[in-house]
């Protein structure tokens, strides 16, 4: 069974540019949460897609943004980054969104924004 | 407001010595608690769910209790390799039925040789 992958696993990017990060969920889950992690800190919640569909949101602006395909992977896209966007990107997903549903955490991917 | 703190935010450990973490939550209908631990630079790994008051779950020197208002994390006769960062997180509903996690600060656990 294949768990949580994300990539790429670093990335560097300039204040103003945009990024895609990946996720592919593990086998059998159809609901993926995306989470930023800054440094010392615990994960906040982005939002969450179930079946290709966004179905809750945290609180972050509308340039955070996300889709899901049919197979449940997603992608995370961030425009006019800004140096605050810094952080480790988490992509975890659950086999629905029910009560005893446990996310499982991909390794992340850390993004630097100069 | 749904919220979990952490305490303590660092706790440093001899090998053997043992210790527990606390986890205070404030939550509208607890619907599961969670222990995750997180290595440096990596994704948080899934430990133990806790649903109510009074549960508890074992796994090797890790043992998660649960309250109405907070959870310990104790750890017994500790080893180096134990090292990392333990997150507390509860389960909190979003409109609409569906649900995120509440994450609170971790405890940077470092156990020493």
């Amino acid at each position: 069974e294949t768990g949580v992958t994300q990539s790429p696993t670093h990335l560097i990017k300039t204040r103003g540019q945009q990024v895609t990060l990946r996720c592919s969920s593990q086998s059998g889950h159809n609901t993926v949460s995306w989470y930023q992690q800054a440094l010392g800190q615990g994960p906040q919640f982005i939002f969450q897609y179930y079946r290709e569909e966004e179905n809750g949101r945290g609180n972050f602006p509308p340039r955070f943004s996300g889709l899901q395909f049919p197979n449940y992977s997603s992608e995370l896209n961030v425009n006019a980054l800004e140096l605050d966007d810094s952080a480790l990107y988490l992509c975890a997903s659950s086999p629905g969104t029910g009560n005893t549903d446990t996310q499982y955490f991909g390794p992340g991917t850390r993004l630097t924004v100069l | 407001e749904d919220q979990v703190t952490q305490s303590p935010e660092a706790l440093r450990l001899q090998e053997g010595e043992s210790s527990s973490l606390n986890c205070s939550y404030t939550v509208s209908g607890l619907r599961g608690l969670f222990w995750y631990r997180q290595d440096p630079g990596k994704g948080p790994e899934f430990l133990f769910t806790l649903y109510s008051a009074g549960e508890e779950k074992e796994k090797e020197r890790l043992k998660a209790t649960l309250t109405k208002k907070e959870s310990f994390l104790h750890i017994t006769a500790p080893k180096p390799e134990d090292s990392a960062t333990y997150l507390c997180a509860v389960r909190s509903f979003l409109s609409g039925g569906y649900n995120k996690l509440i994450f609170g600060a971790g405890t940077r656990l470092a156990v020493h040789p």
